[in-house]
């Protein structure tokens, strides 16, 4: 079975620009998570999907994120324009039914200059 | 409001050594909790799951306790080695499709 993909693994762009990191969960999973740490902080949630649909995006830190999940599969998150304290890695998740038992993908590394 | 605590953040130890890692919680409220693990550039690994009704999960040279009540866990890794060295996360769900994070410990395990 393949794990949560993530990419890219590591994104270097500069204030102001456009960063979109794409999230491909394991098959079949209808919860998907977005989570983000950013330098020496905890792990902190951002949004969840059920299929296509937003069921909590209270973690967003502001209207420059966007997340999406067409056909409820795979999910993008955009950032735009980036600032300089969105540097930090995005983990994307996955989970099957209630249990939130959560496969974690690699993480995507962002830096903002 | 839930928060995780993990105490130390790093931790330095010759290799063969046992040490434990700790965590906490503020609010007993909880499904299941998690220790992670998490190596630099590589995502995150499920080490150890302890559902609330649980009282410790072992795998390997790991054992993980839960205390509900008094808002605890304790990661044992036996026998340390430098493979070890990582930084090790523990992690919360108390419902809400939430999960609450530790800051980490970082383990460094000297050869």
């Amino acid at each position: 079975e393949a794990g949560v993909t993530q990419f890219p693994s590591h994104s270097v762009i500069e204030k102001g620009q456009t960063v979109t990191l794409r999230c491909d969960p394991i098959s079949g999973h209808d919860n998907l998570y977005w989570y983000r740490r950013v330098m020496g902080k905890e792990i902190k949630f951002l949004l969840h999907f059920v299929k296509e649909s937003k069921q909590d995006e209270s973690g967003m830190p502001n209207n420059r994120f966007l997340a999406e999940r067409t056909g409820g599969t795979y999910s993008t998150l955009k950032v735009q324009p980036a600032e300089l304290e969105d540097s930090g890695v995005y983990f994307c998740a996955s989970s099957q039914g209630g249990a939130n038992v959560l496969t974690f993908g690699a993480g995507s590394r962002l830096t903002v200059l | 409001k839930q928060e995780v605590t993990q105490i130390p953040a790093a931790l330095s130890v010759p290799e063969g050594e046992n040490l434990v890692l700790n965590c906490s919680f503020t609010d007993s409220a909880i499904y299941n909790l998690q220790w992670f693990r998490q190596d630099p550039g590589k995502g995150l690994t499920s080490l150890l799951l302890i559902q609330s009704s649980q009282r410790e999960q072992t795998s390997g040279r790991l054992n993980a306790s839960l205390d509900k009540s008094s808002g605890r866990s304790t990661l044992y890794i036996a026998a340390s080695q430098p493979g070890d060295s990582a930084t090790y996360l523990c992690a919360v769900y108390a419902g809400g499709f939430k999960t609450i994070f530790g800051a980490g410990t970082r383990l460094f395990v000297k050869a």
